[in-house]
């Protein structure tokens, strides 16, 4: 089952915008991780964010955990054309099987 | 280069007819998946696999096999494909399986299969 879930679906900015997406979970978690996907390619890792910590930076992303609310949100500063993809955020669920539960993704347009 | 790769990139294929898709890893990670991808559906877990010569089933293992006899490969068979296994298939392999450092997946670049 399915246990992230974006918000929203999709999202439509121009260039040097800021993108906001939101991910909720429904279990408890060892840790929460934030990937990528250019159309039709393969999901590249961009941010993991550990339970025991609320804010993390990677360049011009910036995510935050909420554990009491099951909640993360990924912020992609001064947004280019080249961040048009999808982004997905994916959670462990405690589990010590390696499985990665991934949500159905939040799909970025970036108008030039 | 490190990468996860997969093949083919493309297949179409007809009804019952066994196929495998290959994947190989550069890494030596010891854990490697395998997903499906389904629009409005998102990513779903086919198989896992811990260790060479362990495997387990994920959320939709129904037609699906895999094997690990070596530690880079771990291919994906449909011993009897149908159309509603036409989808887009990823495989990934992680240095670690889990706890607070991380499961950080490395994915293939797709394999797109159609089964008519």
């Amino acid at each position: 089952s399915q246990q992230g879930e974006e918000d929203p679906q999709a999202l439509s900015i121009q260039e040097g915008e800021n993108a906001t997406m939101n991910c909720s979970y429904k279990t408890s978690i060892n840790n929460l991780q934030w990937y990528r996907q250019n159309s039709g390619r393969g999901l590249v890792h961009l941010i993991l964010i550990r339970s025991n910590e609320r804010e993390k930076h990677s360049g011009r992303l910036r995510v935050t955990l909420d554990t009491s609310k099951k909640s993360s949100s990924l912020l992609i500063t001064a947004s280019r054309a080249a961040d048009t993809a999808s982004y997905f955020c994916a959670t462990d669920g405690s589990s010590n099987t390696g499985k990665l539960i991934f949500g159905q993704g939040t799909t970025l347009q970036v108008k030039p | 280069e490190a990468q996860v790769t997969q093949n083919p990139r493309y297949l179409i294929t007809v009804t019952g007819k066994k196929l495998t898709v290959t994947c190989s890893q550069n890494m030596n990670h010891e854990y490697m998946s395998w997903y499906r991808q389904d629009p409005g559906l998102g990513l779903r877990q086919i198989y896992y696999s811990m260790n060479v010569e362990v495997t387990d089933k994920g959320d939709v293992p129904e037609g699906y096999k895999v094997s690990r006899k070596e530690k880079r490969n771990f291919p994906l068979i449909l011993e009897s494909p149908s159309p509603n296994q036409t989808s887009l298939y990823f495989c990934a392999s992680s240095a670690r399986v889990g706890g607070v450092r991380g499961n950080i997946q490395y994915f293939g670049a797709g394999t797109r299969l159609s089964v008519l």
